[in-house]
């Protein structure tokens, strides 16, 4: 079965850090380029980081260039997120999500909480 | 950046009724232009992709139109299922770009 499963998300106090990570299965992960994109409760989609198959290329967002880290590991085929000096505007549902160009592939999302 | 414009924020319907929405480029993306549906408590499903093709399984009902900066999804028919929120997308640089969302509710 073709699927992403994100996990990691949780209840963080600003400042704090949190790895969320998206399991891959039913394609070949190592072949894919990736994203994290990021919904705010009740807001709009925002596009967060990107890494290329080989994380030979790396973009991200401005609102969190410096803080997050987006990393793969083929072998496991899994994607990471690692956030740091989290802040309450992070706070949101964040999913990974497939391919280069448009994403035909998403997650379920795992939901991040930052507040005081 | 490129910055992404829906109009209109929501959009109420008739069932059987045309619906037509709209986005708009801050520059052109030429047609590297994606639709997604979301519908309440669900990830976001991709519809179109290149401004005009449909991605696997989605209904013919579901059409898209345009290049440069301005596009176009159509929605014929419409049906109580199509209830959800529609964003646009380009893919033409970095960063990616959302537009802010379409509300299609259904009287």
């Amino acid at each position: 079965q073709v699927q992403l499963v994100e996990s990691g998300g949780g209840l963080v106090k600003p400042g704090e850090s949190l790895r969320l990570s998206c399991a891959a299965s039913g394609f070949t992960f190592s072949d894919s380029y990736m994203h994290w994109i990021r919904q705010s409760p009740g807001k709009g989609l925002e596009w967060v980081s990107f890494i290329s198959t080989r994380a030979s290329t790396i973009y991200y967002a401005d609102s969190v260039k410096g803080r997050f880290t987006i990393s793969r590991d083929n072998a496991k085929n899994s994607l990471y997120l690692q956030m740091n000096s989290l802040r309450v505007e992070d706070s949101a549902v964040y999913y990974c999500a497939r391919d280069r160009y448009q994403m035909p592939l998403w997650g379920q999302g795992t939901l991040v909480t930052v507040s005081s | 950046e490129t910055v992404m414009t829906q109009s209109p924020a929501t959009l109420s319907m008739s069932p059987g009724e045309t619906a037509t929405l709209s986005c708009r480029a801050s520059q052109s993306v030429d047609r590297n232009l994606a639709w997604y549906q979301q519908k309440p408590g669900q990830a976001p499903r991709l519809l179109i992709y290149g401004a005009s093709t449909r991605a696997t399984d989605i209904p013919a009902r579901f059409s898209g139109s345009g290049s440069g900066t301005e596009f176009t999804l159509s929605i014929s028919g419409l049906q109580s299922e199509d209830i959800a929120v529609y964003y646009c997308q380009q893919y033409n640089d970095w960063p990616r770009t959302f537009g802010q969302g379409t509300k299609v509710e259904i009287q």
